[in-house]
């Protein structure tokens, strides 16, 4: 089945350091979503890439996808302690007959040090 | 406000009986989804619908059970043979249109002694 590999599973980083959160697939996504989980929350939705090689921005974080739209990215600049949180990736199949089902990668949980 | 409730946000079980956890939506949502979160595992889909009284069986079904009898209730059952039940669990919904995400409920965290 379809498998959605993110990593690193953890990253400590100081404040107003970079962060960078890396999402695989093993096939192609129609699209790849990303969301937010704050410690002891609900993930939130955050953006999606649907285009080969696009990439999106909101504030200090900036999203890319692949050309082959089998692996996207997930870089914030200069972190600040609100950025906590589990980081995960999310891909719909794209064939076969699970339409509909989302995948997620396993999250990168970032550590922000003031 | 539109969203997804979840209840309890706590439940506690001793071993050996079946739980059943809500979930509602006034989002007017076709689709509905069931994920459990392990420390470390990320979300993992359990079972997901995309349209009443039909539902399709995700990674990890073995164990659970659900019903969706109405477009704004999807329940899921913990049965008795689900060998590590406690978990943190998740329900979402979204549109069902290829590119639509996923909104989540605050979920309810399931511990089973």
């Amino acid at each position: 089945g379809q498998q959605v590999m993110q990593i690193p599973q953890y990253q400590h980083v100081q404040e107003g350091e970079d962060f960078t959160t890396y999402c695989n697939s093993s096939t192609t996504l129609s699209n790849i979503q990303w969301y937010k989980q704050r410690p002891g929350g609900h993930p939130v939705f955050l953006i999606q890439l649907v285009k080969s090689g696009e990439v999106k921005k909101q504030k200090r974080l900036t999203f890319q996808f692949g050309e082959a739209k089998k692996n996207s990215s997930l870089h914030i600049t200069a972190t600040q302690t609100t950025d906590v949180g589990t980081y995960f990736c999310a891909g719909p199949y794209a064939g076969g007959t699970s339409y509909g089902k989302l995948t997620f990668g396993q999250g990168t949980i970032l550590t922000v040090h003031p | 406000d539109g969203g997804i409730t979840q209840s309890p946000k706590y439940l506690f079980r001793k071993e050996g009986q079946n739980v059943t956890l809500s979930c509602e939506q006034n989002l007017n949502h076709d689709a509905m989804y069931w994920y459990r979160q392990d420390p470390g595992q990320g979300l993992r889909l359990i079972y997901y619908s995309q349209i009443v009284n039909d539902f399709q069986k995700g990674d990890i079904a073995e164990g659970y059970s659900v019903s969706r009898e109405k477009k704004e209730s999807f329940p899921l059952t913990v049965t008795s043979a689900q060998k590590n039940p406690t978990a943190f669990y998740l329900c979402a919904s979204r549109r069902m249109d290829y590119n639509s995400p996923l909104h989540f409920g605050n979920g309810t965290r399931l511990t089973v002694t």
